[in-house]
C-alpha cells in the first residue's frame, strides 16, 4: 500500500485561506469516505482534526475544513494563525482493515 | 482525562524482540479499537496495525511491512494494549504511537514512546 500523495509545503500569511491535497486511487480515497486529518506540531503526538471527509472531532475549530472529490481529499483551512503552523497529514482507510497515511506537508504561517 | 500512555520502548539489536504497552484511562478501553502508528525521525506517519474490541472478535490487522513480525494483543481487564515485536530490523527504528479509533480515524493519540534497533 503506497502512501497517499501531499505536498511537501504549503505557505499562506495570517488570515488567509490554504489548501493541502491528498491524493490516493480508487482503492483507497476515492472507495471510502474515511478520510481523517492530523495536525503535529514539532515532537508533539499529532491532534485529530477531521474525520469522514469533512466532519469535525468535538474541540476542534471550524476554521478547518474537509472536502472530498473522486481520489484526491483536501484539507482547508481559513483565517490562517501562527499556531496553525504545523505539519498536516490525512488518512484514508485503504480496505481490508488497514490504513494509509499521505506523507505529510509542512505548513508556514509567513 | 481521557488519556493513552505508551511505554516499553528502548534500544534492541537487528533481530531482537520487544513489547511495547499502550494503558488506556478516561474512556471505555474495552469497547475501543486500537491502532499503533509509528514516526521515523523526520519523516511522516505510518500505520501499523490495529486490534478491534471482544465485541468483534479482538480481530487484527497490519500493515505488509510488519505482518508476521509484529503481533498486537490486548488485556481489557488491564485497560492495556500490547505489541509484541519480533524479527525487529534498522528500518522499525521510530517513535511508536497507539492511538483510539473513532469512526475509523483516530482520536486520542498517547505521548509516544522511542524504538531504536541497532547494532
Amino acid at each position: 500500500q503506497s502512501a497517499l500523495t501531499q505536498p511537501a509545503s504549503v505557505s499562506g500569511s495570517p488570515g488567509q485561506s490554504i489548501t493541502i491535497s491528498c491524493t490516493g486511487t480508487s482503492s483507497d480515497v476515492g472507495s471510502y469516505n474515511l478520510v481523517s486529518w492530523y495536525q503535529q506540531h514539532p515532537g508533539k503526538a499529532p491532534k485529530f482534526m477531521i474525520y469522514e471527509v469533512s466532519k469535525w472531532p468535538s474541540g476542534v475549530s471550524n476554521r478547518f475544513s474537509g472536502s472530498k472529490s473522486g481520489n484526491t481529499a483536501s484539507l482547508t483551512i481559513s483565517g490562517l494563525q501562527a499556531e496553525d503552523e504545523a505539519d498536516y497529514y490525512c488518512c484514508s482507510y485503504a480496505g481490508s482493515s488497514t490504513w494509509v497515511f499521505g506523507g505529510g506537508t509542512k505548513l508556514t504561517v509567513l | 482525562e481521557v488519556q493513552l500512555v505508551e511505554s516499553g520502548g528502548g534500544l534492541v539489536q537487528p533481530g531482537g524482540s520487544l513489547k511495547l504497552s499502550c494503558a488506556a484511562s478516561g474512556f471505555t478501553f474495552s469497547g475501543s479499537a486500537i491502532h499503533w502508528v509509528r514516526q521515523a525521525s523526520g519523516k511522516g506517519l505510518e500505520w501499523v496495525g490495529r486490534i478491534r474490541s471482544k465485541a468483534n472478535s479482538y480481530a487484527t490487522a497490519y500493515a505488509a511491512s510488519v505482518k508476521g513480525r509484529f503481533t498486537i494483543s490486548r488485556d481489557d481487564s488491564k485497560n492495556t494494549a500490547y505489541m509484541e515485536m519480533n524479527s525487529l530490523k534498522t528500518e522499525d527504528t521510530a517513535v511508536y504511537y497507539c492511538t483510539k479509533d473513532w469512526n475509523y480515524g483516530m482520536d486520542v493519540w498517547g505521548q509516544g514512546t522511542t524504538v531504536t534497533v541497532s547494532s
